[in-house]
């Protein structure tokens, strides 16, 4: 079982709201990544870190801010959300010595913008 | 740019009969290749993954098969069981540390 956390798992808001979707790892990994999962099911990378101070934009455009200023913690921030912002967030994290290119995922954040 | 392709996008299969899906990725660098069950209500949970310098892997009911030459990857459950049924997707590596998804299949094991 991964040691990857979200909160909330649900959140309902009006436009124009501004948000923060948590993800917090107690694994000690170093990279930590940000998800939209669309009702299709497919899955868009939005955001990564690859350590402390380190964010990238993924491959899919996102509205979306992050931060990393601790390496167990990955806030995710929308200014002013739309309903367009709908969807299934999903928070990951590797690095462990393990097995270290396997991502373990959070239980992701179902978002709903009115 | 880089993708994955999955088929097929849904499959229902009678409990004890086997269930393939399979992939192709465009990157020729790509040298890992999870495959990922997703629950209704979970996050993705990793199942099993093959590197390039290996063609096949098995973990039980669980295989994948690898053929780098034709950029193909596949994913076998025999003898299926109800639990089996989510939602899986396949991966590839496009960087040391990104993934590309499939974009998922949903497996229906009929009892």
């Amino acid at each position: 079982e991964a040691d990857i956390y979200q909160t909330p798992r649900y959140l309902v808001i009006g436009t124009g709201k501004k948000i923060t979707l948590e993800c917090s790892q107690t694994m000690g990994h170093d990279k930590m990544y940000w998800y939209q999962q669309d009702p299709g099911m497919e899955l868009h990378l939005i955001h990564y870190s690859y350590g402390v101070n380190s964010t990238e934009k993924g491959d899919l455009s996102s509205e979306s801010t992050v931060s990393r200023i601790r390496t167990e913690h990955f806030p995710l921030t929308l200014e002013s959300a739309r309903p367009s912002h709908t969807s299934q967030y999903l928070c990951a994290s590797s690095g462990g010595s393990r097995s270290y290119n396997e991502q373990f995922f959070g239980p992701g954040t179902r978002l709903t913008v009115l | 740019g880089e993708n994955v392709e999955q088929h097929p996008s849904t499959l229902s299969v009678q409990e004890g009969d086997s269930a393939v899906i399979k992939c192709t990725y465009s990157d020729s660098a790509s040298n890992y290749f999870p495959w990922y069950k997703q629950e209704l209500g979970k996050g993705p949970q990793l199942i099993i993954d093959i590197r390039s310098n290996v063609g096949e892997k098995k973990d039980q009911r669980i295989a994948v098969t690898l053929n780098k030459t034709a950029k193909h990857f596949s994913l076998h459950i025999t003898e299926t069981q109800p639990e089996d049924s989510a939602v899986y997707f396949c991966a590839a590596s496009i960087q040391t540390y990104k993934y590309i998804f499939g974009t998922g299949t949903r497996l229906k094991v009929l009892a």
